[in-house]
């Protein structure tokens, strides 16, 4: 079936240090690409996306690849604000692109 | 447009009691879906709404819960004979087929469920 796989965390930065955060999916078809952040408090929110191999989702300083080769949607960020604290979930569209499978996500945990 | 709404936030019950919850999709959305989040987990997905019709189930959803969508606008969930494993957040979220971004789906904040 469909998986997803990311780092464990807590991962630990200080302010204006470069972040990736792991992921790994089963490559049965051809899903798209998701991450997902959830602030202290609040509801999952869409951070970016990638809907076929190569592509490369961004957003608020934020990029993944899409890399069909290593089945693998790496966060980067080259420089992270304390804001940026939250969990990440990576996640993989169904075949059919009805339903999402998550990994366990990540904390992040960014300091002055 | 103010989002997926779902109402309540928070519910306390008691093992063996139902409790319904209720969620209002992002409007003309056509697909609905609920999701279900256990503390240190992603969420893990329960079962979706195309309109009125639901299109799949997962095999998470035990008889004892059951899922309505009537109108095709908002969706309600229920848990039966509650059990203190259905402890959770149970989330909802919506998307629209018919837009550029079709398998985009949209969360709302979630309602968190404590069985005592």
């Amino acid at each position: 079936g469909n998986s997803v796989t990311q780092m464990e965390g807590p991962v630990t930065l200080s302010e204006e240090a470069f972040l990736t955060i792991n992921c790994t999916y089963t490559a049965t078809g051809y899903p798209s690409l998701f991450w997902y952040v959830q602030y202290p408090g609040e509801g999952l929110q869409l951070l970016l996306k990638a809907t076929k191999a190569d592509d490369k989702g961004s957003n608020k300083g934020f990029e993944a690849t899409y890399r069909k080769e290593t089945t693998s949607f790496h966060l980067e960020k080259g420089s992270v604000q304390v804001s940026d604290s939250a969990v990440y979930f990576c996640a993989r569209s169904s075949s059919g692109y009805s339903t999402l499978t998550f990994g366990k996500g990540t904390m992040l945990l960014v300091s002055p | 447009d103010t989002g997926v709404s779902q109402d309540p936030r928070h519910k306390i019950t008691k093992r063996g009691q139902n409790v319904t919850f209720r969620c209002d999709p992002i409007s003309e959305h056509n697909r609905l879906y609920w999701y279900r989040q256990t503390l240190g987990q992603g969420p893990e997905f329960l079962t979706y709404f195309q309109n009125e019709a639901q299109l799949e189930k997962s095999r998470l959803l035990s008889d004892r819960f059951s899922a309505e969508r009537p109108k095709g606008s908002f969706s309600t969930l229920e848990i039966q004979r509650t059990e203190q494993g259905d402890s959770a957040m149970y989330l909802c979220a919506s998307s629209s087929t018919t837009s550029g971004s079709y398998n985009e789906q949209f969360f709302g904040p979630g309602t968190r469920l404590t069985v005592l």
